[in-house]
């Protein structure tokens, strides 16, 4: 069985960082792409970033661009999403999900972690 | 970074149909395909439709999505009342190199 468990969400003053990882098990991690995508309390879906099998081929949306970092670590079937100088507007719940490609639908998505940016 | 336009509520009573359209771009949905995921409030989406039209096993066959030009829409036949949800479509952008999801249709079964 396919599972994602996302961890590493919290509290986080406005300018700090934090680090979310996602644990999958029940497939061969290492032959997909992952995502992360988050939603805004009462808001719709925002996807995030986007990391190839092998790491290659990663994309952002802009409004994460040059402060969020995606890596994965395929020996331990991990992905991870470095957020720095993170906003107010950052306050979400994070999910990953699973994608083949980066054309192809998101097949399985963790339950997610709840990031809340606030002083 | 723009979204995909849908209306942001629809309904109807059980058994009636109910469509969900999704507007786009040359960019996104005119070139590449609709997925559409349902969620569950405080559960995490699941994808309802891949590929513009494709169920994956599970999902009932009153769901359907089709594409034409740079729209596409998410169709329910004999609506359930466990079909009251929010609706999402999403596509790829090729000027972005981004996904793209549509702001959400709350569906609302009378």
């Amino acid at each position: 069985e396919v599972q994602l468990l996302e961890s590493g969400g919290g509290l986080v003053q406005p300018g700090g960082s934090l680090r979310l990882s996602c644990a999958a098990s029940g497939f061969s991690f290492s032959s997909f792409g992952m995502n992360w995508v988050r939603q805004a309390p009462g808001k719709g879906l925002e996807w995030v970033s986007y990391i190839y099998s092998s790491t290659n081929t990663i994309y952002y949306a802009d409004s994460v661009k040059g402060r969020f970092t995606i890596s994965r670590d395929n020996a331990k079937n991990s992905l991870y999403l470095q957020m720095n100088s993170l906003r107010d507007e950052d306050t979400a719940v994070y999910y990953c999900a699973r994608a083949r490609n980066p054309l192809s639908n998101f097949d399985y998505w963790g339950r997610g972690t709840l990031v809340t940016v606030s002083s | 970074q723009s979204v995909l336009t849908q209306p942001p509520s629809a309904s109807g009573t059980p058994g009636q149909r109910v469509t969900i359209s999704c507007s786009g771009s040359s960019s996104n949905i005119g070139g590449n395909t609709v997925n559409w995921y349902q969620q569950f409030p405080g559960t995490a989406p699941k994808v309802l439709i891949s590929s513009n039209n494709q169920r994956p096993s599970g999902v009932p066959d009153r769901f359907s999505g089709s594409r034409s030009g740079t729209s596409a829409s998410l169709a329910i036949s004999g609506l359930h009342s466990e079909d009251e949800a929010d609706y999402y479509c999403a596509s790829w952008d090729d000027s972005l190199n981004a996904w793209l999801f549509g702001g959400g249709t709350k569906l609302t079964v009378l």
